[in-house]
């Protein structure tokens, strides 16, 4: 069965650290893989798009990684601030050119 | 610019009332879509349509009808309310995102609104 699969479980760092987020999925092969941030009681806001022939995407301080042979993208947030913390949501296209979205990672960024 | 607007924010409903969550987008966006989400879970899609007068099920869209009149409008009916349907309501709209053999034109990026909580006693 296709999965997208975030860390459910929150993600803790102190401030001024790289903190590093993750996307796995299986049985699907994305065109493009897109990332949000989501705060508490908000509705989700894009942050980047990466397509299935980059390999990395630079955005201010964000960085995804996106590997179709792992099946994974990761995404980075350095010299991370308390304002960062949020959950963050990975999606991807599905046959239908839809989005599916992860569970979601939430980032704990303490002063 | 308002963006995606949904009301209302929040909505308590009894087992078997009916009721409609309206969503209007100012952006002329021709995609537009309801998901749901529940505590830890992600976004699940419930229906979505790619221009007016079209629409078509997402991942669950039992016990939901959706209406496309307009380019603006997008609102999602429950009928027979069910404890199971209590959830955060997202709307979202978005450009269609054009694929080809060069590679995606446009990022294709939803733009949500607010959400709206559904309470099912």
């Amino acid at each position: 069965s296709q999965k997208i699969e975030q860390n459910s479980e929150a993600l803790n760092i102190q401030e001024g650290k790289t903190a590093t987020l993750t996307c796995n999925y299986t049985n699907y092969s994305p065109a493009y893989l897109q990332w949000y941030r989501q705060d508490p009681g908000r509705g989700p806001v894009f942050l980047l798009l990466i397509r299935e022939n980059e390999k990395e995407k630079r955005k201010e301080r964000l960085k995804v990684t996106f590997d179709t042979t792992l099946k994974q993208s990761l995404f980075h947030i350095t010299a991370s601030q308390p304002a960062d913390s949020a959950t963050y949501l990975c999606a991807l296209n599905n046959a239908g050119n839809m989005l599916t979205f992860g569970g979601g990672t939430r980032l704990m960024v303490k002063p | 610019n308002a963006g995606v607007t949904q009301t209302p924010k929040f909505r308590i409903l009894k087992i078997g009332q009916s009721m409609t969550l309206q969503c209007a987008q100012d952006m002329n966006h021709n995609y537009m879509y309801w998901y749901r989400q529940d505590p830890g879970m992600g976004l699940k899609l419930i229906y979505y349509s790619v221009g007016a007068g079209i629409t078509d099920k997402g991942e669950v869209p039992n016990g939901y009808n959706v209406s496309r009149s307009t380019t603006e409008d997008f609102p999602l009916r429950l009928e027979l309310a069910a404890p199971s349907q209590t959830s955060v309501y997202f709307c979202a709209s978005s450009y269609s995102i054009t694929l080809s053999l060069a590679g995606v034109y446009n990022t294709g990026e939803l733009f949500f609104g607010e959400g709206s909580r559904l309470t099912v006693l």
